[in-house]
């Protein structure tokens, strides 16, 4: 199984602030890599597919980048409504799917 | 733009098996684009992928979960279903029905229901 770890696991930040998340695959995974965003009582949004690519609708303030086990998700001017947990996910072990443990953002 | 809805039990006691209906709308579930799957979130925790179904009826599961998960799919009624077996209190958590856009590279989930919550409890 490919394993995937996030870092930090939480951070406390400020509306303003950029802020870059770390995910982390035990092996290889190219750009089969995505990210999304969950808010309380909510069901995950996709963000980011393909490391890089945002999805349609996503705020430009988002991006992400990387390849192979190392990848970041940046919010280059975090707004109120970022405050969330953000999961990675990994789909290059075929149709083996597993997410990372998660990293919340809160309001310092 | 396709809209997803769990549907299902909420309590499901030990042993049982825990059932659940996705309905697809906006869109044909019979698509090329999509494959369509489970997810689960215990409460307070992470994601869990649990399987994956092509219109056609071709089947992906979580390894640690195959010998108690079957996901079939109704395209006459533009649903798909879960049914996990033998269901212990780790299995309870939210259950989330996703599409998952296969014309990318990275096959993302990219519609989500709302999610229902499963409670397994006598």
């Amino acid at each position: 199984d490919i394993q995937m770890t996030q870092s930090p696991s939480s951070l406390s930040a400020s509306v303003g602030d950029r802020v870059t998340i770390t995910c982390r695959a035990s092996q290889s995974i190219s750009s089969y890599l995505n990210w999304y965003q969950q808010k309380p009582g909510k069901a995950p949004k996709l963000l980011i597919y393909a490391a890089s690519s945002l999805q349609s609708g996503v705020p430009s303030r988002f991006s992400g980048s990387g390849s192979g086990t190392d990848f970041t998700l940046t919010i280059s001017s975090l707004q109120p409504e970022d405050f969330a947990t953000y999961y990675c996910q990994q789909s290059y072990s075929s149709w083996a799917f597993t997410f990372g443990p998660g990293t919340k953002v809160d309001i310092k | 733009q396709l809209q997803l809805q769990e549907s299902g039990p909420g309590l499901v006691k030990p042993s049982e098996t825990l059932s659940l209906t996705c309905t697809v709308s906006g869109g044909s579930i019979s698509s090329s684009s999509y494959y369509w799957g489970w997810i689960r979130q215990p409460p307070g925790k992470g994601l869990e992928w649990i399987g994956s179904i092509y219109y056609s009826g071709s089947t992906y599961y979580n390894p640690s979960l195959k010998s108690r998960v079957t996901i079939s799919v109704d395209t006459s009624k533009n649903q798909f279903s879960l049914k996990l077996s033998s269901v212990t209190a780790a299995d309870t958590a939210v259950y989330y029905c996703a599409s998952i856009y296969v014309v990318v590279t990275a096959i993302p989930f990219d519609y989500w229901g709302q999610g229902t919550l499963v409670t397994v409890s006598s």
